[in-house]
């Protein structure tokens, strides 16, 4: 079966840093870009960035370029999402999902990370 | 970027009523990067469309998906109870992604 697990949630206070993780199982992890997606509190999806596991190309929402930094561990067969300084607003949801390669719509997801970023 | 806009905002429908669900590009799409996902509360979205017509594997025959251009449209033909949900547009184009703001469907 085809799984993105994610990791636990996570409290931090606003200028601290932070990496989330995503690591699939069931398949041939390379064969699939990772995409991240943000969803904040009682509102809609947000395309944050996706990575190809494969070669690392990555691509950024222009919303989030120069805000997160996608990654992955091939032998590791997980991807991370990273911040430097987390500001209040980075509060959410953060869901990573496949993305088959040729297609582009994301089939499998996982459960998503609760990162809340308080004082 | 090309911006998604869903309507209606929220659909209020009884079990068996038909649900049609529109979204609007802000320029032409290539129907082949089009998607559509359902969201329940608490849960991750899941993939029904794809293709803008194509239905995801496990994923019932009352859900399709049609369109072209600018305009496409989700299709519920017999609403369920388990139905309730948001659905969310999806995007790709320009090398980016872009997702509608969601359509919340009630059951009455």
């Amino acid at each position: 079966e085809v799984q993105l697990v994610q990791s636990g949630a996570e409290v931090r206070k606003p200028g601290e840093s932070l990496r989330i993780s995503c690591e699939g199982s069931g398949y041939s992890f390379t064969n699939y870009w990772i995409a991240w997606v943000r969803q904040m509190p009682g509102k809609g999806l947000e395309w944050v960035g996706i990575i190809n596991p494969a070669d690392s190309e990555t691509r950024y929402s222009p919303s989030f370029q120069g805000q997160v930094t996608i990654s992955v561990d091939k032998s590791l067969s997980t991807a991370y999402l990273q911040w430097r300084s987390l500001k209040a607003s980075d509060t959410a949801i953060y869901y990573c999902a496949t993305r088959p390669n040729f297609y582009y719509y994301l089939d499998v997801w996982g459960k998503g990370t609760t990162v809340i970023v308080s004082s | 970027e090309i911006v998604l806009t869903q309507s209606p905002g929220t659909l209020s429908l009884s079990p068996g009523e038909r649900a049609t669900l529109s979204c609007r590009a802000s320029q032409s799409v290539n129907a082949q990067y089009y998607a559509w996902y359902q969201q329940k509360p608490g849960q991750a979205p899941r993939l029904l469309i794809y293709g803008a017509s194509t239905r995801a594997p496990g994923i019932p025959e009352r859900f399709s998906g049609s369109g072209f251009g600018t305009d496409y449209t989700l299709t519920i033909s017999r609403l369920e109870p388990e139905d309730s949900a948001v659905y969310y547009c999806q995007q790709y184009g320009s090398s980016s992604w872009t997702f509608g703001q969601g359509t919340k469907v009630e059951i009455k």
